[in-house]
């Protein structure tokens, strides 16, 4: 069974500062994807990053970077600079990947609160 | 703005109550998800479909049930309502796509959830 897993519930920095979520998965498949969507305040979720299994180079989106790492099974991300808009619940899921069109595997999130 | 459509954005009822939340998936795409994301069990995989069938089930109670119509919106009924059942309750529609390595993969756009509160 899959299983994705958020230890931090939540956390709280002071703006500018660096933050790593970390988010470890459990999975069968030789092959799937992972993914981080961001929930604001406002309740809906917005989509970040999809990572496949084949592609453990890490990635860099201007202050949000992503480090997978299969050896841990870790999807790990990293806000630098944290802003106050920054402030969400930050979830890590996880799919399938041959058929292509499979239900995402939720974490529980993380609530990361960054203060001005 | 996604591009996935949910309606009602809030609906507030009484325990034992039907009530149905409705999703128009993105143009396009073929597949719709429903998921629940309530304070003890987070984000739940309740039932997907796919071009009109029912392509996989997850955590979904007997007292919910679910369809995709011709045009491909979807709709998730929801009965005999419980006060654990308040939630907010989102659709995705998906597009699969094709990666450079040749594998397909399945991005997920989220609608905005409708918030069920039972009273």
């Amino acid at each position: 069974a899959q299983k994705v897993t958020q230890a931090q519930t939540e956390i709280s920095v002071v703006e500018k500062e660096d933050v790593t979520l970390d988010c470890v998965y459990e999975t069968r498949d030789t092959t799937y994807y992972l993914f981080w969507y961001k929930q604001p305040p406002s309740g809906e979720l917005v989509f970040l990053i999809r990572r496949n299994s084949f592609d453990e180079q890490n990635e860099i989106s201007g202050r949000y970077s992503w480090n997978f790492q299969k050896s841990t099974s870790s999807f790990n991300f990293t806000i630098t600079a944290s802003q106050v808009v920054d402030s969400a619940v930050y979830f890590c899921a996880l799919s399938e990947l041959l058929s292509g069109n499979t239900p995402l595997v939720f974490g529980k999130g993380t609530r990361l609160s960054v203060i001005a | 703005d996604s591009g996935v459509t949910q309606t009602p954005k809030h609906l507030i009822t009484a325990t034992g109550q039907r009530v149905t939340l409705r999703c128009s998936p993105r143009s396009g795409d073929l597949s719709v998800y429903w998921y629940q994301q309530s304070l003890d069990q987070g984000l739940q995989f309740l039932i997907q479909y796919y071009n009109g069938e029912e392509r996989a089930k997850g955590n979904i109670l007997e007292r919910f049930s679910a369809q995709q119509f011709p045009d491909l919106h979807s709709e998730l009924n929801l009965s005999s309502l419980e006060l654990g059942d308040s939630a907010l309750y989102f659709c995705a529609s998906s597009v699969v796509g094709t990666s450079g390595a040749g594998s397909s993969y399945n991005e997920q756009f989220f609608g905005p959830g409708t918030r069920l509160t039972v009273l």
